[in-house]
């Protein structure tokens, strides 16, 4: 098992380009997030799946929007990137939603938005 | 909604000693509490958890205690190593509004000198 897998693992953007994270899992989890890593923030929800066909807000969901293409794929794209937006992305899954489940986190996208 | 303060930000210790990391929650609600050790580059992993029935937990060098009244918690670990050295992120379960499942600290770098 891959676990979970996260493409691309870099990227430089141009303010106002827009571009979407990939995010699958081979687990057969039914619950898929996204968070973003910031020098001494800490992880932070930004959007989160607790099930097939179901979507809902984090955290810090502005500027973000979600989709869960099927049970292992969960993306994140950005719309319109800012500078603020410059960050590591983490996608994670666990088994279900019950927020007592480990999380199996992928190994990261580095994004930087000039 | 859920607050997690981690302190300290930064600890030094050497090759054999002890290291405590503290957390402290705002919502009397949550009831499991996670740590999630990251290693420089690498995607955060659990190490240990505990849940709100247990005071205290060990899985060999590693324990966590749970004080519910005073809403903090800590991660000790003893006869410390070089290669504990990492980034060590404590969470608890956030409930309401929009904060998904969730909430972690900011983090503890710890350094494990030889």
């Amino acid at each position: 098992n891959a676990g979970v897998t996260q493409t691309p693992k870099f990227q430089v953007l141009k303010t106002g380009q827009s571009m979407t994270l990939q995010c699958a899992q081979d687990m057969n989890h039914n619950s898929m997030y996204w968070y973003r890593q910031d020098p001494g923030m800490g992880l932070r929800l930004i959007y989160y799946s607790a099930s097939e066909g179901t979507t809902d807000k984090g955290e810090v969901p502005n500027g973000y929007n979600v989709s869960r293409l099927n049970k292992r794929e969960f993306s994140l794209r950005l719309e319109s990137a800012a500078p603020s937006q410059t960050s590591v992305y983490f996608c994670a899954s666990s088994v279900n939603f019950s927020k007592e489940e480990k999380l199996f986190f992928g190994s990261g996208t580095q994004l930087s938005v000039l | 909604g859920e607050n997690v303060e981690q302190h300290p930000s930064t600890l030094s210790v050497q090759e054999g000693d002890s290291a405590v990391i503290k957390c402290t929650y705002s919502d009397s609600a949550s009831n499991y509490f996670p740590w999630y050790k990251q290693e420089l580059g690498k995607r955060p992993q659990l190490i240990i958890d505990i849940r709100s029935n247990v005071g205290e937990k060990k899985d060999q060098r590693i324990a966590v205690t749970l004080n519910k009244t005073a809403k903090h918690f800590s991660l000790h670990i003893t006869e410390t190593q070089p290669e504990d050295s990492a980034v060590y992120f404590c969470a608890a379960t956030g409930y309401g509004g929009s904060q998904g499942n969730l909430i972690f600290g900011k983090g503890t770098k710890l350094s494990v000198k030889p």
